[in-house]
């Protein structure tokens, strides 16, 4: 069965810090990865998604993602966060023949200004 | 343009109630997603509805939990006779299609509360 690991379950930064979240994702087939935000108070949006070509994604907001397939990873990097960062982070994937999204159990990221 | 919306955004429910929780997906999306996020956990799929169809519950417990997504009107996620281990929050996903890459838009969840 299809699984993610996000290994930080809570991660504390000092604004202007770098920021990396891992995450690993189990499933043998091709697949579309995923990283979502979720500000307090707020519903899920969409910080940047991987289906093909580059495996160095940019998103919004400064985020990139860099996908190794080798490692199953797709670990989420920003070299500065701002306080404004402060939210909750899921990975997810989607094996290309299903239509659901695998999440991880999240991270909760606090930064502190 | 609105988004994905869920109502209520809180519910509060007594053991043994019906729980109705609603979902209208954005302008345009005809696919619809359920999962749950139970406390300290990530979200969990639930189901996939079509207009009038069901496409995969596999993540739907066997008992009291179903879902509609009917010609007219709002998706309906329908919790029969409520535990105390159904509190969760409830997110609805949409999309245009299913076909290829499907990015999913969040609605901004029900949390329910059983009592």
């Amino acid at each position: 069965a299809q699984s993610v690991s996000q290994h930080n379950h809570h991660v504390i930064l000092s604004e202007a810090a770098s920021l990396e979240l891992g995450c690993n994702y189990s499933y043998g087939g091709t697949v579309n990865l995923f990283w979502y935000v979720q500000y307090p108070g707020q519903h899920l949006q969409l910080l940047l998604k991987y289906f093909s070509g580059d495996p160095l994604v940019k998103g919004i907001k400064g985020f990139e993602a860099e996908f190794i397939k080798s490692k199953f990873s797709f670990n989420l990097r920003k070299p500065s966060v701002q306080w404004s960062d402060t939210a909750e982070y899921f990975c997810a994937v989607n094996a290309r023949n299903t239509d659901k999204l695998i999440f991880g159990t999240g991270t909760r990221l606090q930064v502190f200004p | 343009n609105a988004g994905v919306m869920q109502n209520p955004r809180h519910l509060v429910r007594r053991r043994g109630q019906e729980a109705r929780l609603r979902c209208s997906p954005m302008k345009g999306h005809s696919h619809v997603y359920w999962y749950r996020q139970l406390p300290e956990e990530g979200l969990k799929f639930m189901v996939y509805l079509q207009k009038e169809n069901i496409i995969d519950e596999s993540g739907m417990p066997k008992e009291r939990f179903s879902a509609e997504f009917p010609k007219e009107g709002p998706s309906i996620l329908r919790i029969q006779q409520v535990v105390r281990g159904d509190s969760a929050a409830y997110f609805c996903a949409s999309s245009p299609t299913s076909e290829g890459f499907n990015e999913q838009y969040f609605g901004p969840g029900t949390r329910l509360t059983v009592t």
